[in-house]
């Protein structure tokens, strides 16, 4: 079974700082799609940054770059020069050709 | 490109009465999902369609939940009876493949009073 795990519920950072969010997964399918996408306090679900599990290099997309380590099983997040706009939930989620699964989500509050 | 088209984008109802969802996935797209949120359990898949086909319905919480897409265009959630414990946000998604990312409509509101 798929499985997606995020063990920070709620993360604090300092605006202009970068900080790192955690996620881990557990697939038995060797392509596998890792996505993360954020949901500010007004509702929607945005797309940030895609890893694909046979990409050799990081994905990165402005701020946000993807830290796969494919051994550990892990696809952190890392935003670089928190804004406060960057105050939100964020989703892990994976993709194995037969469903979507989301993890439990990270608040980050961005301190000014 | 639109994107997921929801309505309504809120519900308010009374514990008995049926409630359709709808949703307009982004042309093109052949997967479709239907996702519940609530603090308590996060976002939880309720079912997902592949080429207007039911493909995984396992996470529909009970008979009451129904769901279906008679065409490409177009997928309905229905609640029959609502109950209180119904009351969430209901988010539908499309994609055109899974390693495509997953595009969320607005989300409809659901209270069930």
């Amino acid at each position: 079974a798929q499985k997606i795990t995020q063990t920070q519920p709620g993360m604090f950072v300092q605006e202009k700082e970068a900080v790192t969010l955690d996620c881990t997964y557990d697939t038995s399918d060797p392509s596998y799609g890792l996505f993360w996408y954020k949901q500010p306090s007004s509702g929607e679900m945005i797309f940030l940054i895609y890893q694909g599990s046979y990409d050799q290099q990081n994905a990165t997309e402005g701020r946000y770059s993807l830290n796969f380590q494919k051994a550990r099983k892990s696809a952190n997040l890392v935003i670089s020069a928190s804004q406060l706009g960057d105050s939100a939930m964020y989703f892990c989620a994976m993709s194995t050709g037969q469903n979507f699964v989301f993890g439990p989500g990270t608040r980050l509050s961005v301190l000014p | 490109d639109a994107g997921v088209i929801q309505s309504p984008r809120h519900e308010v109802t009374e514990m008995g009465q049926e409630v359709t969802l709808r949703c307009k996935p982004i042309s093109g797209h052949n997967s479709l999902f239907w996702y519940r949120q609530t603090m308590m359990r996060g976002l939880e898949l309720l079912i997902y369609f592949n080429n207007n086909v039911p493909i995984d319905d396992s996470g529909m919480p009970e008979d009451r939940f129904s769901a279906k897409m008679p065409n490409a265009s177009f997928s309905t959630l229905k609640i029959q009876p609502s109950e209180p414990r119904d009351s969430a946000v209901y988010f539908c998604a499309t994609t055109g493949g899974f390693n495509s990312p997953l595009h969320f409509g607005n989300g409809t509101r659901l209270t069930v009073t």
